[in-house]
């Protein structure tokens, strides 16, 4: 079965930049895509496609994807920010498999 | 407005069953695949089970196989699942959402329904 790999915990001063990875084998080659989710909330999708972002999502938030690694960047950081953020893609042997989720924390 | 709206979450004893629903409004739903993800308390995300837009395709997770059934009837714009048998383990809050067709992501969400099995 197909596992995606993410950090329990970021952490990212006011104003910088954050970067959640999701490790997987041959991620490259799929499609990644991002939610965000805050406490008591539902999940919002934030990127779709490795790096695509849907309407009225910040441009601050980018994604990337390449070999076994792919990444979503949350640059000029916010409060708004923090959340739990998971990585997901289709495989398939697995269908549809979502990382651990990372929480982000902006100090 | 596009929404999801989930019900049929309640307490029910191991062994049990329940059945959830999700209503659809705001988009066309038949033109969406629609599936069903948990969260445990406390835990992320996982995939439940899919169905495609005419239901000739369904997909379940190894862990709910043979104990739950995904339906949908595009008349109602609802979406069901079918819990048996149900386990502590199955305690989770259950979300619908709809995968964007040429995304591939699951764009639109509801705000879960939550299951817990307990005696």
């Amino acid at each position: 079965s197909y596992e995606l790999t993410q950090p329990l915990s970021v952490s990212v001063a006011l104003g910088q930049t954050a970067r959640i990875t999701c490790g997987g084998n041959n991620i490259g080659s799929k499609n990644v895509h991002w939610y965000q989710q805050k406490p008591g909330q539902a999940p919002v999708l934030v990127i779709y496609r490795d790096s695509n972002r849907p309407s009225g999502i910040p441009e601050r938030f980018s994604g990337s994807n390449s070999g076994n690694t792919a990444t979503l960047t949350i640059s000029r950081a916010q409060a708004g920010d923090e959340a739990d953020y998971y990585c997901q893609v289709w495989d398939s042997s697995t269908a549809d498999v979502f990382g651990g989720g990372t929480k982000l924390t902006v100090l | 407005e596009v929404q999801l709206v989930e019900s049929g979450g309640g307490l029910v004893q191991p062994g049990r069953s329940l059945r959830l629903s999700c209503a659809a409004s705001g988009f066309t739903f038949d033109d969406y695949a629609m599936h069903w993800v948990r969260q445990a308390p406390g835990k992320g995300l996982e995939w439940v089970s899919g169905i495609s837009w005419n239901s000739g395709s369904i997909g379940y997770a190894d862990s709910v196989k043979g104990r739950f059934t995904i339906s949908r009837d595009n008349a109602k714009n609802s979406l069901y699942l079918q819990m048996n048998s149900l386990r502590a383990e199955d305690t989770a809050l259950y979300y619908c959402a709809s995968r964007e067709p040429l995304w591939g992501a699951f764009d639109i969400w509801g705000q879960g329904t939550m299951v817990t099995v307990s005696s």
